[in-house]
């Protein structure tokens, strides 16, 4: 078991759908991330979280919004998205956004785009 | 720029023998970190070793060792002793930039252990 817990694990939503996606880690990190992974690629960075201020939006299109309600939780909110967004969402805690720690990954969340 | 370079195509490896996996990096940082994950066909991506640039050995963690060759900019991945459950995707990656420091992964390298 991961130390980072993503819900839903499997997710399937109309374009017109609102859903939302979570993330939770309890190791006291104050870095959180979320990446976006597609079939046989590496991850690839969305958004990063510092001290539960955004710090990083890698021009992702605002049909992504984030959310860091607090240092524990993590949100990603999708809203119209597009078939081409299916993917597995991957969600990614370390103690700090220093980068002399690694990053904890959670088991993800397969997106499917009707 | 590709920071990262996996080039090995997917590999096919007994159980219990060694498995090497390359990875070569390119920055002008003197102060850099150097990751490997693995992701299981199941999708969670899973730490297995760090190695720092000022590091004065390879790291090692269990059956993981890195084979950090500095000068030729690479930081191979070796697992001994290799298991069925080794079956994953592995991916090297590198922290770059200024804080908050990115991840940058590899293509990765496709493994698969045969009984």
């Amino acid at each position: 078991d991961t130390e980072v817990t993503q819900t839903p694990k499997h997710l399937v939503m109309g374009m017109t759908n609102k859903k939302s996606l979570k993330c939770e880690q309890h190791m006291g990190h104050r870095a959180m991330y979320w990446y976006k992974q597609k079939a046989k690629k590496p991850p690839e960075l969305m958004f990063v979280y510092s001290y539960e201020k955004l710090s990083i939006n890698e021009s992702v299109p605002s049909r992504f919004s984030p959310e860091c309600p607090n240092s524990s939780l993590l949100n990603l909110h999708l809203h119209a998205l597009q078939p081409e967004d299916s993917a597995l969402y991957l969600c990614a805690s370390s103690q700090d956004s220093t980068g002399d720690q690694p990053q904890h990954f959670g088991d993800g969340t397969r997106l499917s785009i009707l | 720029a590709q920071k990262i370079t996996q080039t090995q195509p997917g590999m096919f490896v007994q159980e219990k023998e060694a498995v090497t996996l390359d990875c070569t990096y390119d920055t002008s940082d003197p102060s850099y970190g150097l990751f490997w994950y693995k992701q299981p066909s199941s999708g969670e991506m899973i730490f297995l070793i760090y190695q720092g640039s000022y590091d004065q050995q390879n790291a090692t963690e269990g059956r993981y060792s890195l084979n950090f060759q500095k000068a030729r900019k690479s930081a191979n991945l070796v697992i001994s002793a290799s298991q069925l459950g080794d079956s994953a995707m592995y991916f090297c990656a590198m922290r770059e930039g200024l804080t908050p420091r990115r991840l940058a992964f590899g293509k990765g390298n496709q493994v698969v252990v045969i009984p």
